[in-house]
């Protein structure tokens, strides 16, 4: 499978709790993107790493939500925490360089 | 913040028939991309334009470009039932990788 890779796809976690989520890119694509989907809504972009860098972080909310994209491994979305609010599919996404972007099938987080 | 306005919202067609939906932006965007979303996929890359006035086709789907470089349309010609699903439009401003999506188009596909 050569595509990008998402997981878990589904997680559940209660308040408090921490999610990781784990996003490996397309092979030869050192560009990742996260993004966030609520139900009925497209989709907004959070972070943007390239490895070992975070390149732009603008759509992440400053507490609790942390990204890495690490030399080795994969890519890791963490949300410390977790309010009810947070309930949502989060996409990552890689590409070549700067061009098009492929997606993942997203992990669908559930707060209780 | 850049916002995309994607219409319509939802289109119910019959089979055969073609179908046509478009994004409009408050900004000037140097890259469009249209994806399609099945229900608890990921998105798919369709048409990637680069150009102001570039028209793209890919099979039985069309894109353009607007001359504008604030908009662009995607039609998809003789639909099948296979088309069902939510259509976005992204496009990324210049200096920035990344993408501002509009709120979807739900076709339905009636056989």
């Amino acid at each position: 499978n050569a595509g990008v890779m998402q997981n878990p796809r589904h997680l559940v976690r209660r308040r408090g709790q921490e999610a990781r989520l784990r996003c490996s890119p397309m092979k030869g694509h050192s560009h990742v993107y996260w993004y966030r989907q609520l139900p009925e809504e497209g989709l907004k972009f959070m972070v943007y790493l390239q490895k070992e860098n975070i390149i732009d972080e603008s759509g992440m909310p400053k507490e609790r939500f942390s990204a890495e994209f690490p030399k080795e491994g994969p890519s890791i979305l963490r949300i410390q925490q977790v309010v009810r609010g947070d309930s949502a599919a989060y996409f990552c996404a890689s590409s070549y360089a700067t061009y098009e972007q492929y997606f993942g099938p997203g992990t669908r987080l559930t707060v209780t | 913040g850049q916002q995309l306005n994607q219409s319509p919202q939802s289109m119910f067609i019959q089979e055969g028939e073609d179908v046509s939906m478009n994004c409009t932006s408050s900004s000037i965007f140097n890259t469009w991309l249209w994806y399609k979303q099945d229900p608890g996929e990921g998105p798919v890359l369709l048409i990637a334009l680069y150009k102001a006035g570039e028209l793209t086709s890919n099979g039985r789907l069309t894109a353009q470009f607007g001359i504008t470089r604030k908009d662009s349309f995607l039609n998809i010609s003789a639909s099948i039932p296979s088309d069902v699903g939510i259509y976005f439009c992204a496009g990324q401003e210049g200096g920035s990788e990344k993408l501002v999506f509009g709120k979807g188009t739900k076709l339905t596909v009636n056989p």
